[in-house]
């Protein structure tokens, strides 16, 4: 139980571009869900909380035209990278609070996704 | 603010042996949740092992179990019998009661040698 999946796994986009990030909780419903950044080596950077229904909130210095965050299903988060630049290029990794139930404190990760900028 | 400090960059362990990773964290709260999480080379981040900090009992899931000492605010993770599935990254997080983010400490990489 507790599955959490992420679309696409990697991606590769030129410059300019935008790219969306899929994150679905497979085998329960979660208001919230969050997404990070990570980079190499490194821990996991939160970027912002998304909850169901309502506007995302942003850490302090995520600019959130850049990274756009739709939460419009108790089982998906979408995070839409617009203008993608190099600097953009970086593993991006959801998560997801289930609603109730015994591990409702627990956040249970996707499996992340590649992203690369050309 | 809350942090959370894991002093062991790396970490290493010899097949079938026992070894802890540390981790100890600020906080003024009373209320909280800890974490063990690990990250192995697919990156999938994967829980190990939680602990509510109101329980005195400390946290046990099969080989891992933690050392969860409130008074020094510290919450060590010991892994018994280490496999080689055992090596990955390994972040110790912090939730407080109040909110639902995780704070990660900066990980620890441990290598699990045959």
């Amino acid at each position: 139980g507790a599955v959490v999946s992420q679309h696409p796994s990697w991606v590769i986009c030129k410059s300019g571009t935008s790219v969306k990030i899929e994150c679905r909780s497979l085998d329960f419903q979660a208001t919230t869900m969050f997404w990070y950044r990570q980079f190499p080596k490194q821990s996991l950077m939160l970027m912002a909380t998304s909850n169901e229904g309502s506007k995302a909130t942003y850490e302090q210095g995520v600019e959130k035209d850049k990274f756009l965050i739709n939460h419009a299903s108790l089982t998906l988060s979408t995070l839409t990278v617009t203008s993608a630049h190099p600097e953009d290029s970086s593993f991006y990794i959801c998560s997801a609070l289930p609603l109730g139930g015994v591990t409702q404190e627990t956040q249970y990760f996707g499996p992340g996704t590649r992203l690369l900028v050309l | 603010a809350q942090t959370v400090t894991q002093s062991q960059p790396e970490m290493s362990v010899q097949e079938a042996e026992t070894v802890t990773l540390s981790c100890t964290y600020d906080t003024s709260e009373s209320d909280y949740y800890l974490f063990w999480y690990k990250q192995p080379p697919s990156r999938q981040m994967i829980l190990v092992i939680r602990q509510e900090a109101y329980k005195q009992q400390n946290a046990t899931e099969n080989r891992f179990s933690v050392n969860f000492q409130k008074a020094a605010k510290s919450f060590s993770l010991k892994i018994s019998d280490s496999q080689l599935g055992d090596a990955a990254m390994y972040f110790c997080a912090y939730r407080s009661y109040n909110t639902d983010k995780l704070i990660f400490g900066t990980g620890t990489r441990l290598q699990v040698f045959p």
